[in-house]
């Protein structure tokens, strides 16, 4: 069964901090699709990354960067010299190939403080 | 490109009433739209998933009778929340799929606040 667990719920740090959200996954098919998500307080979700998974390159978008690694079914998203408006809730999600749905982690609310 | 309304917004309703909210793909046509629900400070859960033209499937736990979803073209379904509650309120967000997308392509639209008085 597919199951994305993000532990932590609530995260604080001050401003140009660098803060990284953990994200790991389980999933029984070799042919898979991760995501992250933002979901600023406005609540539309802000699609952020997908990966899929026979790409273990890491990746780097500005001050964001992922490293997904398979050995432990991880894909930790990082906020270097994080900003305000980078407070929201993120998501990681997975969806599995042929199938519909996306699952969704219970997200991490992030907060950065002035 | 690639972009998901939904209508409203926001709506607040009288207990016993129903609520009908639209999701339109703007730009492209889409087979399938997803019609996910989200508690405050909760995750996303997937209700139910409709195809152009056919039935939803809904997720186990989601009465159907009461989330009726109908898909009539390949830009819009919609979602009715018949004989609306409190406990009903909550903010529901659909997404879309585009003709021979893969699996994991989805487009969000920007959400619906429900509350129910």
């Amino acid at each position: 069964a597919q199951k994305v667990t993000q532990a932590q719920t609530e995260i604080s740090v001050v401003e140009k901090e660098d803060v990284t959200l953990d994200c790991v996954y389980e999933t029984r098919d070799t042919t898979y699709y991760l995501f992250w998500y933002k979901q600023p307080p406005s609540g539309e979700l802000v699609f952020l990354i997908r990966r899929n998974s026979f790409d273990e390159q890491n990746e780097i978008s500005g001050r964001y960067s992922w490293n997904f690694q398979k050995s432990t079914s991880s894909f930790n998203f990082t906020i270097t010299a994080s900003q305000v408006v980078d407070s929201a809730v993120y998501f990681c999600a997975l969806s599995e190939e042929g199938d519909d749905k996306i699952i969704f982690g219970k997200g991490t609310r992030l907060h950065i403080l002035p | 490109g690639a972009v998901v309304s939904q209508h409203p917004s926001r709506v607040i309703c009288k207990s016993g009433t129903s609520v009908k909210i639209e999701c339109r793909s703007l730009d492209f046509q889409a087979t399938t739209m997803f019609w996910y629900r989200q508690f405050p400070k909760q995750s996303l859960m997937l209700m139910a998933t409709s195809n152009e033209g056919s039935k939803a499937t809904y997720e186990q736990g989601v009465e159907k009778d009461k989330f009726l979803i109908n898909h009539a073209s390949l830009t819009l379904s919609t979602l009715t929340v018949t004989s609306a509650h409190p406990e009903d309120s909550s903010f529901y967000i659909c997404s879309a799929r585009a003709l021979a997308m893969t699996s994991d392509t989805q487009y969000f639209g920007p959400g619906t606040r429900l509350t129910v008085l």
